[in-house]
């Protein structure tokens, strides 16, 4: 069974700087996505970035970006240049790809300090 | 992106009553459904997966007498919580199938037996 593992329970971050948020996982699949949702204090649940697999290359959005190791079964997403509204709750998820079933980590609350 | 429709936002109920969340996507059609079920300061588990026209699929140890599950349409399912008691209090996430690879959440309901 495909697992997924958050490590940090909680991180905090100086605002303007930057903080990675580590996410391990495990499966016997080749073909897969990853994703980093967050949910703020509201609890609705926003996707922050996605990545397929098969793509060597790493998912950027803005400010976000992941380190994939697909190897190492790792997806670690780093916030740059935090700002106040990142402070939420970070769940890394897995799909394996034939629907949209998702498996999510435990969390990581991440706390921005001004 | 796509949009949700999950409504109560939030419902209190007393203990042996019964309570249904609906959830809808406005502007395209879930072939099927995810519940999912977050307890405070916990991450999102799975609780069952329904087709539109089909029975849901439960996960183990959730209970399908007890989490009744209707996804009679393309963008309507309902979730209807039979004889609730206090344990049964938490918030519940409805995710539509949307379009491509990308899991969209509802706003989510919060449930408080009392």
């Amino acid at each position: 069974a495909q697992t997924v593992t958050q490590s940090q329970p909680e991180m905090s971050v100086q605002e303007a700087e930057t903080v990675t948020l580590s996410c391990t996982y495990d499966t016997s699949e080749s073909d897969y996505y990853l994703f980093w949702y967050k949910q703020p204090p509201s609890r609705q649940m926003i996707l922050v970035i996605r990545q397929e697999a098969y793509k060597q290359q790493n998912a950027t959005e803005n400010r976000f970006s992941v380190n994939f190791q697909k190897a190492a079964k790792s997806f670690s997403l780093k916030i740059s240049d935090s700002q106040l509204g990142d402070a939420a709750m970070y769940f890394c998820a897995y799909d394996g790809g034939a629907t949209n079933k998702l498996i999510f980590g435990t969390g990581t609350l991440l706390a921005v300090q001004p | 992106g796509a949009v949700v429709s999950q409504h109560p936002s939030r419902v209190i109920c007393k203990s042996g009553t019964s309570v249904k969340i609906e959830c809808r996507s406005l502007d395209f059609q879930a072939t099927t459904m995810f519940w999912y079920r977050q307890f405070p300061k916990q991450s999102l588990m799975l609780m069952a997966t329904s087709n539109e026209g089909s029975k849901a699929t439960y996960e183990q140890g959730v209970e399908k007498d007890k989490f009744l599950i209707n996804h009679a349409s393309l963008t309507l399912s309902t979730l209807t919580v039979t004889s609730a008691h206090p344990e049964d209090s938490s918030f519940y996430i409805c995710s539509p199938d949307g379009p491509n690879t990308e899991a969209f959440f509802g706003q989510g309901t919060r449930l408080t037996v009392v």
